[in-house]
C-alpha cells in the first residue's frame, strides 16, 4: 500500500502570497488531518476532514482553510502568507482514528 | 482544553531501557498514542492505548493509567537508531483531532 503523499516537499513563498498544499491519503482512509509543526510550537492541529466534511478545526486564523475531495485527497490553502507561517505542514490519514500515518510533509518557507 | 507534559530530553546508553513519561489533562479522550520522529522525517505511529494497562510491540511498550492521567513509553534494548523525538498524543473525543505533547528528544549513546 502506498503511504501518505504530500506535494510539494519544499516551497518558498513571499509574504502576502497564497499557497496550496496537497495530500493523498492511504487508499481506503477517509480521515485526513493537517498539522503545523514548528520548533517552538510543536505539532499543532489545523483541521480534519472525513468524507469531504470538515469535522474539526484547530485554533488557526481564517487564512488557513482546507477541503477534501470525493477520492479523499485533501488540500490546504494559506492566504496572505506571513513570516510566522513558515513551518513543516504535515498531513495524516487514518482508518480507525487509533493511529495516524503521516506524510513526509511540506516545508514552507515564507520570505 | 487539553494539555500534555513530557520531558524535553532523555539520554541513555545503547542496550539500556528507557522510559518516557507523559502526563496529561483532559476532560475526555479515546486513547493515548505515541509517535517517533527522526530529524527531518515524518512522525511514525508506534503505539496506542485505549484501555488502562500495557501494550507491547516488539522492543517498545506503552502504558496508560486513566486514574493517574499518566502514560509512558518504554523502549528496551536501545539501539543508536532509536535516537529521535517521541511524542505522546491524546486522541480527542472530537473525532479526528489529536493533541500532541511537545516531544521528548531521546539521545542514545554508545
Amino acid at each position: 500500500k502506498a503511504g501518505v503523499t504530500q506535494t510539494p516537499r519544499y516551497l518558498i513563498k513571499t509574504r502576502g502570497q497564497q499557497v496550496t498544499l496537497s495530500c493523498s491519503p492511504i487508499s481506503g482512509h477517509r480521515s485526513v488531518s493537517w498539522y503545523q509543526q514548528t520548533p517552538g510550537q510543536g505539532l499543532q492541529f489545523l483541521f480534519e476532514y472525513f468524507s469531504e466534511t470538515q469535522r474539526n478545526k484547530g485554533n488557526f486564523p481564517g487564512r488557513f482553510s482546507g477541503r477534501q475531495f470525493s477520492n479523499s485527497r485533501s488540500e490546504m490553502n494559506v492566504s496572505t502568507l506571513e513570516l510566522g507561517d513558515s513551518a513543516l505542514y504535515l498531513c495524516a490519514s487514518s482508518e480507525s482514528g487509533a493511529g495516524y500515518t503521516f506524510g513526509s510533509g511540506t516545508r514552507l518557507t515564507v520570505v | 482544553g487539553q494539555s500534555l507534559e513530557q520531558p524535553s530530553e532523555v539520554t541513555a546508553v545503547e542496550g539500556a531501557i528507557v522510559q518516557i513519561n507523559c502526563t496529561y489533562q483532559t476532560s475526555g479522550f479515546y486513547g493515548l498514542s505515541w509517535y517517533q520522529q527522526h530529524d527531518g522525517g515524518a512522525p511514525t505511529f508506534l503505539s496506542y492505548n485505549a484501555l488502562d494497562g500495557l501494550e507491547e510491540t516488539g522492543r517498545f511498550s506503552s502504558f496508560l493509567s486513566r486514574s493517574d492521567s499518566y502514560g509512558y513509553l518504554l523502549l528496551q534494548e536501545l539501539q543508536m537508531k532509536d535516537s529521535a523525538s517521541y511524542f505522546c498524543a491524546l486522541n480527542n473525543t472530537n473525532a479526528g483531532k489529536s493533541t500532541f505533547g511537545d516531544g521528548t528528544t531521546l539521545t542514545v549513546k554508545p
